[in-house]
């Protein structure tokens, strides 16, 4: 079993849904949590990151932990084309690892 | 801008071949970093590294080297290419405690191995 699950996609929504984005973990240590989105053919660029259990939000953004269900969750609201791309999560095993879930890819459509 | 610079965007290469990726960030980091990334694999670590001169297996480093001889360069070895290293390769570098904040990622290097 892996310690991070991720459903890889694609999803595809329409223009100014609002979209879930989720994963799932088994090691009750991980602390930090971390989102990249990633463009075709571009590295990963972080996104947004938490630490503990709650919400963070930025902007259309919003990051979700829930550390008891060892569920984290990405909402993004009034989802617009430039939003396609692969968003993956990321979690912190120490100060040197992240462990990585596989990626979803989302597509928005105009 | 934190920047992470990889040498090249592409590359073709002939099995056998010894290749060299160069990776070097701006930022003054202590970790960097030498991912694949593969369709369905997602990112899986082939070696890291914490301070200069020094470097930690990651989770698959077979056919794989690494120097750090400078605090800013970071170079993946392929000793002896061979098509199943065909791949996405990403560099990336975070502060010695930077996993809890993030990694700054450079732009991959899609190494084809013919």
């Amino acid at each position: 079993q892996k310690e991070v699950e991720q459903d890889p996609g694609p999803l595809s929504v329409p223009e100014g849904a609002i979209v879930s984005l989720n994963c799932t973990y088994s090691n009750s240590a991980f602390q930090y949590f971390m989102w990249y989105r990633q463009y075709s053919r571009k590295g990963p660029e972080l996104l947004m990151y938490t630490y503990s259990s709650g919400n963070k939000e930025d902007g259309r953004f919003t990051a979700q932990v829930d550390k008891s269900s060892k569920y984290i969750s990405l909402f993004i609201r009034d989802s617009q084309p430039s939003d396609s791309a692969t968003y993956l999560c990321a979690m912190s095993k120490s100060n040197y690892q992240l462990i990585w879930g596989a990626g979803t890819k989302l597509i928005i459509k105009p | 801008d934190v920047k992470v610079t990889q040498s090249s965007r592409y590359l073709v290469k002939r099995t056998g071949e010894k290749v060299f990726l160069e990776c070097v960030q701006d930022m003054d980091h202590e970790n960097m970093f030498w991912y694949r990334q593969d369709p369905g694999l997602g990112l899986r670590l082939i070696y890291f590294s914490y301070d200069v001169k020094m470097k930690e297996k990651g989770d698959i480093p077979e056919g794989y080297s690494v120097s750090r001889e400078k605090k800013e360069r970071f170079s993946l070895i392929l000793e002896s290419a061979s098509t199943n290293q065909t791949s996405m390769y990403l560099c990336a570098s975070s502060f010695v405690t930077g996993a809890n904040y993030g990694y700054t990622f450079g732009s991959g290097t899609r190494l084809t191995v013919v």
